[in-house]
């Protein structure tokens, strides 16, 4: 059973602060790893997505990846009130496309 | 690019209805489609994979012959849900993967909201 664990939450950050989401997987086959958000009553958009270990920067965003500790992080930093939301992790395994995806993490910017 | 549409936004039909979703993709071709299904407070959770030209493959324990996936061209696919009950009332999304271009991303439709009285 392919896993994906997030911490369920709420996380809380005031506004400006860097808001740090973890991520962890079961499947050592994986081979591409995603961050989506997802607003209340909205479907999940995409944010970023990792192949290789190391950072990704795009923008407020920088995704982590650690294959080797199965382990995958998103950073936003100067985090905003619009960036409140549930995050979500997936995770695509090697023999196929499909995602499973983590619970969640809600995410609360305060003013 | 990579905007998916989902048609209709929300639903409500009567215990023992059929209701049919359709899943375009607007601006790209997608061979293979996904419908997930999501109930509140909880993750996505697949459903089946849709291919174009060929049959669906489904999750396990997702009844095929209670949701009835076509996927006739590269930009549609459906999702029918027959002899729909009150605990098939969820939130259905689905996604497309593109045939070409960035890796395997997955880009998601609005979701539908279906309600079963």
């Amino acid at each position: 059973q392919k896993e994906v664990e997030q911490n369920s939450g709420p996380l809380s950050v005031p506004e400006g602060a860097i808001a740090s989401l973890n991520c962890t997987y079961s499947d050592r086959g994986s081979q591409s790893f995603f961050w989506y958000r997802q607003y209340s009553g909205k479907s999940p958009e995409l944010i970023m997505f990792i192949y290789s270990n190391g950072d990704k920067e795009d923008g407020r965003f920088t995704a982590q990846l650690n294959k080797a500790s199965q382990y995958v992080s998103l950073l936003i930093r100067d985090s905003q009130p619009s960036d409140s939301a549930t995050y979500l992790c997936a995770v695509r395994g090697g023999s196929n496309y499909k995602l499973t995806f983590g619970k969640g993490t809600l995410l609360t910017v305060n003013p | 690019g990579a905007v998916v549409s989902q048609h209709p936004s929300w639903v409500i039909c009567k215990s023992g209805t059929s209701v049919k979703i359709e899943c375009r993709s607007l601006d790209f071709q997608a061979t293979t489609m996904f419908w997930y299904r999501q109930f509140p407070k909880q993750s996505l959770m697949l459903m089946a994979t849709s291919n174009e030209g060929s049959k669906a493959t489904y999750e396990q324990g997702v009844e095929k012959d209670k949701f009835l996936i076509n996927h006739a061209s590269l930009t549609l696919s459906t999702l029918t849900v027959t002899s729909a009950h009150p605990e098939d009332s969820s939130f259905y999304i689905c996604s497309a993967k593109r045939t070409s271009g960035p890796g395997d991303t997955q880009y998601f439709g609005p979701g539908t909201r279906l309600t079963v009285l």
